[in-house]
């Protein structure tokens, strides 16, 4: 069945330090991608989302590539933010009924001053 | 527009209770999705509603789990009996009745402890 796997955290990044989340999936057809993230205490928030190949989203300084060829939708950003420490997750729609996400388990980033 | 909501908050059960969770979706939603969050993982799909219609309960305990979505009012996570493993977060979902790709909206969860 369609699967997310994405990089194990924590990852604890220095403030102004580029920041790269490594996620790949399994689908059959053509899924849609998402980045969500999720703040202490919160329920998840859409950063940015691709809905085919070679789409690039982005969102507050987050960008993600939509790689049909090597299966993949990495977050990035270039200079991260005390702010920006939350759980992110990476997510693909279009299964079987085209109703559900399916989530990775999430990596936890720390910004630290 | 009042973004998704979830009552209550904090629910704590002892076990073998029931515990009902709401969900109202954003105005215009038609399509709802439940969600369960596991400590330390990721979200898992249980169900996806529609006014009045299951679409796809796949993701649901075949037992003391149900849901519903009526024609008025909230959705309806029920988890009857609950036991100590039904301790989570519960997230609800909701989109716009938008295809070829739902983009979905998440309320701020309920989390249920069961004593």
């Amino acid at each position: 069945g369609d699967s997310v796997t994405q990089m194990e955290g924590p990852v604890t990044l220095s403030e102004e330090a580029f920041l790269t989340i490594n996620c790949t999936y399994t689908a059959t057809g053509y899924p849609s991608l998402f980045w969500y993230v999720q703040y202490p205490g919160e329920g998840l928030q859409l950063l940015l989302k691709a809905t085919k190949a070679d789409d690039k989203g982005s969102n507050k300084g987050f960008e993600a590539t939509y790689r049909k060829e090597t299966t993949s939708f990495h977050l990035e950003k270039g200079s991260v933010q005390v702010s920006d420490s939350a759980v992110y997750f990476c997510a693909l729609s279009g299964g079987g009924s085209q109703g559900n996400l399916i989530f990775g388990k999430g990596t936890k980033l720390s910004v630290k001053p | 527009n009042a973004g998704v909501m979830q009552n209550p908050r904090h629910l704590v059960r002892r076990r073998g209770q029931e515990a009902r969770l709401r969900c109202s979706p954003m105005k215009g939603h038609s399509h709802v999705y439940w969600y369960r969050q596991l400590p330390e993982e990721g979200l898992k799909f249980m169900v996806y509603l529609q006014k009045e219609n299951i679409i796809d309960e796949s993701g649901m305990p075949k037992e003391r789990f149900s849901a519903e979505f009526p024609k008025e009012g909230p959705s309806i996570l029920r988890i009857q009996q609950v036991v100590r493993g039904d301790s989570a977060a519960y997230f609800c979902a909701s989109s716009p009745p938008s295809l070829p790709y739902n983009e979905q909206f998440f309320g701020p969860g309920t989390r249920l402890t069961v004593l």
